[in-house]
């Protein structure tokens, strides 16, 4: 089956800086990337996605690459704000498969 | 537009007791999911339903039950409970399955003692 790593597991950076996580993914059948966020008591909710066909996606401050060859996908948070405070997970699957998830990256913005 | 909704939010059980955490969804979405988190194992999938009257296990399915007998509502029912459950469970919903957007519940936090 498919496996997702993702680091760093804490990523701490001041506010305006930028902050970047990498997962790597291991079955190349995998053709979609999405990425959560999650706040402190809340569910998972989807910040942007990217589908095999394309390399690069941006939406305002948030981008993500990816790198099938290399089976990697990073995502990019730029001009970080304390609201950007979160956890963020990444993930890959296919359809008719199983969507498996990074273990998680913990983003402090500091003031 | 309520979207995903899970009851309870918390909930403590005794070693051996069983529960039914309920999911529901407002929006039609066919393809519906159950998952743990853990600290540092990200979201783990436990069972899912591709549709009514059909359900699926996933990376960690023992323990656990599940059945899809509405489009709307999805429970995830735990046999004889264990403290290795103690997790918080996630309720998802998708329109078109693992390769469109997941609408996430609000998490139920379950203890096991």
């Amino acid at each position: 089956g498919e496996n997702v790593e993702q680091h760093p597991s804490t990523l701490s950076v001041q506010e305006g800086d930028s902050a970047v996580i990498k997962c790597t993914y291991s079955d190349s059948a995998s053709n979609y990337f999405p990425w959560y966020k999650q706040e402190l008591g809340k569910g998972p909710q989807l910040i942007i996605d990217i589908r095999s066909n394309v390399g690069e996606k941006k939406d305002q401050r948030i981008a993500v690459t990816l790198n099938k060859t290399a089976k990697h996908f990073s995502l990019h948070i730029t001009e970080t704000q304390p609201e950007d405070s979160a956890v963020y997970f990444c993930a890959a699957g296919a359809a008719g498969n199983k969507l498996t998830f990074g273990g998680g990256t913990r983003v402090l913005v500091k003031p | 537009n309520a979207g995903v909704t899970q009851t309870p939010k918390f909930q403590v059980l005794k070693t051996g007791q069983s529960m039914t955490l309920q999911c529901a969804q407002d929006m039609n979405h066919e393809y519906m999911s159950w998952y743990r988190q853990d600290p540092g194992m990200g979201l783990r999938l436990i069972h899912y339903s591709v549709g009514a009257g059909i359900t699926d296990q996933g990376e960690v399915p023992n323990g656990y039950n599940v059945s899809r007998s509405t489009t709307e509502d999805f429970p995830l029912r735990l046999l004889s409970a264990a403290p290795s459950q103690t997790s918080v469970y996630f309720c998802a919903s998708s329109f078109g399955g693992v390769n469109t957007e997941a609408f996430f519940g609000q998490g139920t936090r379950l203890t096991v003692v």
